[in-house]
């Protein structure tokens, strides 16, 4: 079985441009999350779809935006990027809300240059 | 204050040491609390769940205590491929998975 497959696996963007990043989750998992992951810190929370809906956004600012579709996957948009936005962005899956665990995607890096 | 909180180490420990990992959290209506780990480069992997009355996976030990809002992970025997980050997380407000900046452990022949 495929695992979560995150695409591109890296990218390189200019400052000011935008970005969209996608994730494909376990077949027959609904929950999907978004997390940062800057060098040297753990991931940080930026949104959790559950059935297609917006569940939770974490502390970031409005140029990041989010949706899920009806086959599961989802998109992670980024407007007007900034140097401070290069990082790893982690996909994860689960097939409920996560209460037994979310399942990692290898990651996007992007670098902003 | 961040919700999770974690000594970010470094650990360096020889081969056949027991260590232990501490972290706090910040939400004490939190349900449901994770060990993790991650390899350089890599994305975090799910070691176990930490469950209220604490759990075992053989030389792994999670404990949770939830008057000091308090979670923990003991190592026994480590081996050369324990050396890795450990992250510890916790499920937030609603199925939102909190980490912590992680623990570093490097295990030494």
């Amino acid at each position: 079985d495929a695992g979560v497959t995150q695409s591109p696996t890296h990218l390189i963007k200019t400052r000011g441009q935008h970005v969209t990043l996608r994730c494909s989750p376990i077949s027959g998992h609904k929950s999907v999350s978004w997390y940062q992951q800057v060098l040297g810190q753990g991931p940080q929370f930026i949104f959790q779809y559950y059935e297609k809906e917006e569940r939770g956004r974490g502390n970031f600012p409005d140029r990041f935006s989010a949706r899920q579709f009806p086959n599961y996957s989802s998109e992670l948009n980024v407007n007007a990027l900034l140097l401070g936005d290069s990082a790893l962005y982690l996909c994860a899956s689960s097939p409920t809300g996560g209460s037994y665990g979310y399942t990692f995607g290898s990651g996007t890096r992007l670098t902003v240059v | 204050r961040k919700e999770v909180e974690q000594d970010p180490g470094p650990f360096n420990v020889p081969e056949g040491a027991t260590v232990a990992f501490n972290c706090t959290y910040s939400n004490s209506a939190s349900q449901s609390f994770f060990w993790y780990r991650q390899d350089c480069r890599k994305e975090p992997k799910l070691l176990m769940s930490v469950y209220s009355s604490g759990n075992e996976d053989g030389r792994f030990t999670a404990q949770l205590n939830r008057a000091s809002q308090y979670i923990s992970l003991l190592i026994r025997d480590s081996k050369l491929s324990d050396s890795a980050t450990y992250l510890c997380v916790v499920n937030m407000y609603g199925n939102q998975f909190y980490f912590g900046t992680g623990t570093s452990l490097t295990v030494i022949p």
